[in-house]
């Protein structure tokens, strides 16, 4: 059955500098792959979706790149900020099953 | 106007009961989701649905059975509840659109708190 994995359970990094989250994936090859960002307490909100075809995706400060070979995607959050603090989560196309979410904590 | 919305938000019972939790999305998607998210937060899906018709159905208890009444309503019956039931439950909706052949962008309801005591 398909695994998706997210690097790890929590990520700290300081303000400004770049965070990137990584979502590898087992038994699978998936058309697209989506990001969502969590806050305590609220339903996942969509960030980014990246189709296999694709190499790299913008949006603002938010860069996602996906690599077929490797089946792995990353998420980079440039010039970071304490409000970028949640959990990001990975979803896998139609399936929609979410990796475990990485926990991203920004300090000032 | 709130995209997809979920009742109660909260709900606390004694086990052996059962319960509904009702969502609603205004969308127009045809595609419904329910999730579990526990105390370790792991968000996972239990059941999708497209147009009303059954397309996922994870390896979750015959206690568990989701209706639907018309694509904008997926709600969730669940009959005698048990401690481990407790964790907040999740609806979604996305929309395959035309031409490309695939589910994108899910919007979640607020979640629903289901403490079992």
């Amino acid at each position: 059955s398909q695994k998706i994995e997210q690097n790890s359970e929590a990520l700290n990094i300081q303000e400004g500098k770049t965070a990137t989250l990584t979502c590898n994936y087992t038994n699978y090859s998936p058309a697209y792959l989506q990001w969502y960002r969590q806050d305590p307490g609220r339903g996942p909100v969509f960030l980014l979706l990246i189709r296999e075809n694709e190499k790299e995706k913008r949006k603002e400060r938010l860069k996602v790149t996906f690599d077929t070979t490797l089946k792995q995607s990353l998420f980079h959050i440039t010039a970071s900020q304490p409000a970028d603090s949640a959990t990001y989560l990975c979803a896998l196309d139609d399936d929609m099953r979410f990796g475990a979410g990485t926990r991203l904590t920004v300090k000032p | 106007d709130t995209a997809v919305s979920q009742t109660p938000k909260y709900l606390v019972t004694q086990m052996g009961n059962d319960k509904s939790i009702k969502c609603e999305q205004n969308l127009g998607h045809d595609t419904m989701y329910w999730y579990k998210q526990d105390s370790k937060k792991f968000l996972k899906i239990m059941f999708s649905y497209n147009n009303k018709e059954l397309i996922i159905n994870e390896t979750v208890p015959n206690r568990f059975s989701p209706k639907s009444p018309d694509k904008a309503h997926l709600n969730l019956h669940i009959n005698s509840l048990e401690l481990g039931d407790s964790a907040v439950y999740f609806c979604a909706s996305s929309q395959v659109y035309p031409g490309q052949g695939y589910n994108t962008e899910a919007f979640f309801g607020q979640g629903t708190r289901l403490t079992v005591v």
